[in-house]
């Protein structure tokens, strides 16, 4: 079945520094979310890249799905204390037909003030 | 507010219990998911449901029974849980199903004694 790989898994960074997580599929993708959950909160929609190739930028956070489709990363500039969460990639298997959306197992950032 | 209403916010059963977690959901979505959030596992997806119709059902356990009614609500019905079936239950709703993003809600913290 279809694996989605993010790493790293944890990342601490002292407030200001930058930070990014990285995420992989095992298939080629149609598309990629990106949710980020705050502690004791739910997932919430950060973005969605369709395109190969694709940069979304949203203020201080930079998205990119790779150009074969299978890979994607978040980038965080000078991170805020406000960033702490855990960072989630969901994708949908290109040509799947199914509403199978895989979730990575996030990257929990902290971020020290 | 999220848009997408869960209850209860937590819920300690025993395993003999028989429970329901409720899920409604006010955007006009014509998809209503149910997630399962485990410690150190990926968000694994146990039903979905597009304008009332089961559409994906997970392998998941026959203790666990979905649902739904309308479009606007999920039920998730419990009976006869074991321990490993503590986590956090989360409803989600989406536009059209397929690649658009998900709308969670707060979740339901399941304690199964």
């Amino acid at each position: 079945g279809q694996q989605v790989m993010q790493i790293p898994q944890y990342q601490h960074v002292q407030e200001g520094e930058d930070f990014t997580t990285y995420c992989n599929s095992s298939t080629t993708l149609s598309n990629i979310q990106w949710y980020k959950q705050r502690p004791g909160g739910h997932p919430v929609f950060l973005i969605q890249l369709v395109k190969s190739g694709e940069v979304k930028k949203q203020k201080r956070l930079t998205f990119q799905f790779g150009e074969a489709k299978k890979n994607s990363s978040l980038h965080i500039t000078a991170t805020q204390t406000t960033d702490v969460g855990t960072y989630f990639c969901a994708g949908t298997r290109s040509g799947a037909g199914s509403y199978q959306l895989t979730f990575g197992k996030g990257t929990k950032l902290s971020v020290i003030p | 507010e999220t848009g997408v209403t869960q209850t209860p916010r937590h819920l300690v059963m025993g395993m003999t219990n028989k429970k329901s977690l409720k899920c409604e959901q006010h955007l006009g979505h014509n998809a209503m998911y149910w997630y399962k959030q485990s410690a150190k596992k990926p968000l694994e997806l146990m039903f979905v449901y597009s304008l009332e119709e089961r559409v994906e059902n997970n392998s998941v356990p026959s203790r666990f029974s979905p649902e739904c009614p309308n479009s606007s609500h999920l039920f998730l019905h419990l009976h006869t849980l074991q321990p490993e079936d503590s986590a956090l239950y989360l409803c989600a709703s989406s536009p059209t199903g397929m690649d658009s993003p998900l709308h969670f809600g707060n979740g339901t913290r399941l304690t199964v004694t």
